[in-house]
Formats: C-alpha cells, sequence, structure tokens
C-alpha cells in the first residue's frame, strides 16, 4: 500500500544554518511529491512538487528537493533557515490522476535565533 | 494568482448540532474539489474528492449522511458536518484543483470545535 513517511515530528535548527526535513514513500508506481508548509493557523501552502526530469527540484523561499528512486525518498532542504521558516511541513504522494493526495505526519520546523 | 478561501475561519458548535463550511475558488476553475480534515495530532484525511458533473467521492470511514458536500459550480463548494461531536473536532481544510493542472491550491481552513 502507498504510504508517506516522515520520520521526524520535530526538527530544531539555528537561524542561518542548513536544513534537512526528510521524507520517504512507498508507491510502486512513478509518484508525484509534492511539499505543503502550513504556517501557524494558516492553511496550506505549495513549496515545490515533483514529477520527472532533474531529481532536484526549486521552490519558493529557496527551498529545494532532492528525489530519489533507489532510497523512495523525497527529502526537502534548504541551505540558510529564516525564523520566518518557522512552521510545520508536510510531504505528501499522489496517487492517482485525481491527485488525490497521501499525506505524511508532518514535521514541526523550531528555529533557534 | 490561485486562491482558496474558506468560511469561516473558526467555529464553535454544541455536540449534535450541524455546522456547515464554504470554500471559494478565486483565478482560477475548481474543477475538482477535496475535502480534508486534520485532527489534533494526526495528519490530513480525505474525506471525499468532488469533481463537477460527477458523482462525489467519499473515503472510507466518511460517509454522505455526516458530511454532505455541495459542489453547484466551478469556484464554490460547501461541505456540512452534521451531528458533530467530540471526535469530528479540527481544521477542515479544502482542496481545489483545476482540471488537467495538477496542483491543489488550499484554503486557511475551517476550525471546528464541539462543545
Amino acid at each position: 500500500a502507498q504510504s508517506v513517511t516522515q520520520p521526524d515530528a520535530r526538527v530544531t535548527v539555528s537561524e542561518g544554518a542548513s536544513l534537512q526535513l526528510r521524507c520517504k514513500y512507498s508507491y510502486s508506481a512513478t509518484p508525484y511529491l509534492f511539499w505543503y508548509v502550513q504556517y501557524p493557523r494558516q492553511g496550506l501552502q505549495l513549496l515545490l512538487k515533483y514529477y520527472s526530469g532533474d531529481p532536484v527540484v526549486q521552490g519558493v523561499n529557496s527551498f529545494e528537493a532532492e528525489f530519489s528512486k533507489s532510497n523512495s525518498s523525497f527529502h526537502l532542504q534548504k541551505a540558510s533557515v529564516h525564523w520566518s521558516d518557522s512552521a510545520v511541513y508536510f510531504c505528501a504522494l499522489s496517487i492517482n490522476s485525481n491527485y488525490q493526495l497521501i499525506w505524511g505526519s508532518g514535521t514541526k520546523l523550531i528555529i533557534k535565533p | 494568482g490561485a486562491l482558496v478561501y474558506q468560511y469561516p475561519r473558526r467555529t464553535i458548535c454544541k455536540s449534535g448540532t450541524s455546522m456547515r463550511m464554504e470554500c471559494q475558488a478565486v483565478g482560477f476553475q475548481a474543477t475538482s474539489v477535496a475535502w480534508y480534515r486534520q485532527s489534533p495530532q494526526k495528519t490530513f484525511e480525505l474525506i471525499a474528492l468532488s469533481t463537477v458533473n460527477s458523482a462525489i467521492k467519499y473515503e472510507q470511514n466518511f460517509t454522505q449522511e455526516k458530511f454532505p458536500i455541495s459542489h453547484p459550480n466551478l469556484s464554490f463548494s460547501s461541505m456540512t458536518v452534521l451531528n458533530a461531536y467530540l471526535e469530528d473536532r479540527g481544521l477542515y481544510l479544502c482542496g481545489a484543483r483545476e482540471g488537467g493542472q495538477d496542483t491543489q491550491y488550499f484554503g486557511p481552513g475551517t476550525r471546528l470545535l464541539v462543545l
């Protein structure tokens, strides 16, 4: 069965430091993968998405993610985080032509000053 | 740009009563609308997927009798939570997508508290 796993419920990094949020997926077909961010008391905003081609995809606010078929992963990265990046980040997998999404459990990112 | 609005942002209802929430798409045609629930300490559960001019498909554990949905045109959808109880509390998100496009745009959600 298809699934998305975000193994880290919380990640704490210092402002200016680099960041990696992990996402692993399980799906037998070609995955369509997304990263969304949920700021406090707000809905979801799309950061980036992957369908095919270059395994490194660029997103908004200098986020990028790298797709690895061999590792079944789609980790989110940022070279230098800002305090405003504090939020909950969700990885999601699209499983059919209606783009129904299977969600990870989310990773809460905490930025230390 | 594509925007999705949801009303109300927050609502409180008494146990056993019902409440209706709305989803408005602006800047694109919401051919498909997915309703999700984020319960406390949980991720997003798909309640149902609605496509204009097609039947609404409910996920396991969710029924039309409990969560009736209306999707009358390409910019609007509503969902009612009937006979709400404590386990129905959470953040209800509307995700809308234009036919042929791959990205869902989400509203800010309606947070439901049940007393």
